[in-house]
């Protein structure tokens, strides 16, 4: 079983929708990150989470340390969104980080 | 511009051959990763420097190498390449060595092909 999990592996949605993409680790982390990889490859940090919420723009990342589940919300998605979407987690006993498998979002106009 | 910057952006090489991949962290970050994204992978995890010194070790073969030098910038050595070694291979780095307050900056990347 991978140590962190995401799902939905792939989604497709109307302009305008709000999306969720969902994040479950099962090690102790000392952080989570979420990342965009646009198609053409390169990686954006999106946000670092320890707890909390943090919010930029249409993006809204949640974490809940106790249920070890982070998601992250779009509102009002645009398809200059279509990207995958990873999450990552700094596992604490080490500070090795791990990889979901990534969220690939297309959004239609 | 994450203020990351790799070299090559794309590269193609027999097997067997050696090549080296460079990495300028941003101004002021002290940490250095690696990792590699093939297909079939995802996002791995390969090695980090803190100030010249390795501090984490990833999934990276012993066929790969790597080192950040006094002037932070760092170098991943690939050598006796496989077809499999195909890959994208990022670089990020941030100011401290852990994981807590931490924002990674990631670079575009350096394609590698073996052919």
């Amino acid at each position: 079983k991978n140590e962190v999990e995401q799902s939905p592996q792939n989604l497709t949605a109307q302009e305008g929708e709000f999306i969720t993409i969902n994040c479950s680790y099962s090690v102790g982390i000392s952080a989570l990150h979420w990342l965009q990889q646009h198609p053409g490859g390169g990686i954006v940090s999106l946000f670092m989470l320890s707890s909390g919420k943090k919010k930029h723009g249409r993006l809204i990342a949640t974490i809940n340390i106790q249920e070890k589940h982070s998601s992250l919300h779009i509102t009002a998605s645009h398809p200059r969104d279509s990207a995958v979407y990873i999450c990552a987690v700094i596992r604490v006993r080490d500070d090795k980080i791990i990889f979901g498998k990534g969220t690939r979002l297309h959004i239609l106009p | 511009d994450s203020g990351v910057t790799q070299t090559p952006k794309h590269l193609i090489t027999a097997t067997g051959q050696r090549v080296t991949l460079r990495c300028s962290p941003r101004s002021g970050d002290l940490s250095v990763y690696w990792y590699q994204q093939s297909l079939d992978q995802g996002l791995q995890f390969l090695i980090q420097y803190y100030n010249g010194e390795e501090r984490a070790k990833g999934n990276i073969l012993e066929r790969f190498s790597a080192q950040q030098f006094p002037d932070l910038h760092s170098e991943l050595n690939l050598s006796s390449l496989e077809l499999g070694d195909s890959a994208l291979y990022f670089c990020a780095s941030s100011v401290a060595s852990g994981g807590f307050g931490n924002t990674i900056y990631f670079g575009e990347g350096s394609w590698l092909t073996v052919v």
